[in-house]
């Protein structure tokens, strides 16, 4: 199975500033026939299913704002909210498709500093 | 507009069977596979299986294989996920997610979730 590690566990930041959260994957996720990178960001706010942010590493969901991106390849990928803002206050997960079983890293979660 | 909307929570006690459901709206249900997606208090989320929702193929965790069954019913909409022989670490809250575009396994809907509590 591949082992999705994210880091930090928390984070506190200050409204307007940026947050960064990083996820690593005990195998690469770059599939060689397209070139793309099988992995998603999802957030998911208290008491609500996840929401789809980001997918192949740095497709921005439609209707996404774009404080939220995302990138990385191989293994190393992360997700930056450029101004935080309250509504963000959240877990963020990363979440990898390239291969059965799919898995999860262990989530992020995102306060206000 | 694109809705899953779960059955209610559920109590079951150790060994019983739980049957959650996730009725589908806002666009042709046989077209997008349906995931099912669990997570126990404080874990993270856990990826059950899914279905397609036009053949009725199914693909499971190799962990649950003996124990879940995913089905469908085309003429309701509806996907269904049932789980046997419940133990206290099924506990959890239990989706249902829509595939973005068929082929992928990128989720952009989810139902609400359901509350699964196994408790003697």
């Amino acid at each position: 199975d591949i082992v999705m590690t994210q880091f930090p566990d928390s984070l506190a930041v200050s409204l307007g500033e940026r947050a960064t959260i990083n996820c690593k994957s005990s195998q690469s996720v770059l599939h060689n026939s397209n070139n793309k990178n099988y992995l998603a960001w999802y957030q998911q706010r208290p008491g609500q299913p996840p929401k789809l942010l980001t997918y192949w590493s740095s497709t921005r969901e439609s209707g996404v704002p774009d404080r939220f991106s995302g990138s990385g390849s191989g293994t190393d990928f992360t997700l930056t909210i450029s101004s935080l803002q309250a509504e963000d206050v959240a877990v963020y997960y990363c979440h990898q498709y390239y291969t059965s079983p799919l898995t999860f890293g262990g989530g992020t979660k995102v306060e206000i500093k | 507009q694109v809705q899953l909307v779960q059955s209610g929570a559920e109590v079951k006690k150790p060994g019983a069977s739980v049957n959650v459901s996730c009725k589908a709206s806002g666009y042709t249900f046989t077209s997008y596979a349906i995931h099912w997606v669990r997570q126990a208090p404080g874990q993270r989320l856990e990826w059950m299986g899914w279905i397609n929702a036009g053949n009725g193929k199914t693909k499971y965790l190799q962990d649950l294989q003996d124990r879940v069954t995913m089905t469908r019913d085309t003429s309701a909409s509806t996907a269904s996920m049932e789980l046997r022989s419940l133990r206290s670490e099924d506990s959890a809250v239990y989706y249902c997610a829509r595939v973005r575009v068929t082929g992928d396994f990128i989720w952009d809907y989810w139902g609400q979730g359901t509350l699964v509590t196994v408790s003697s």
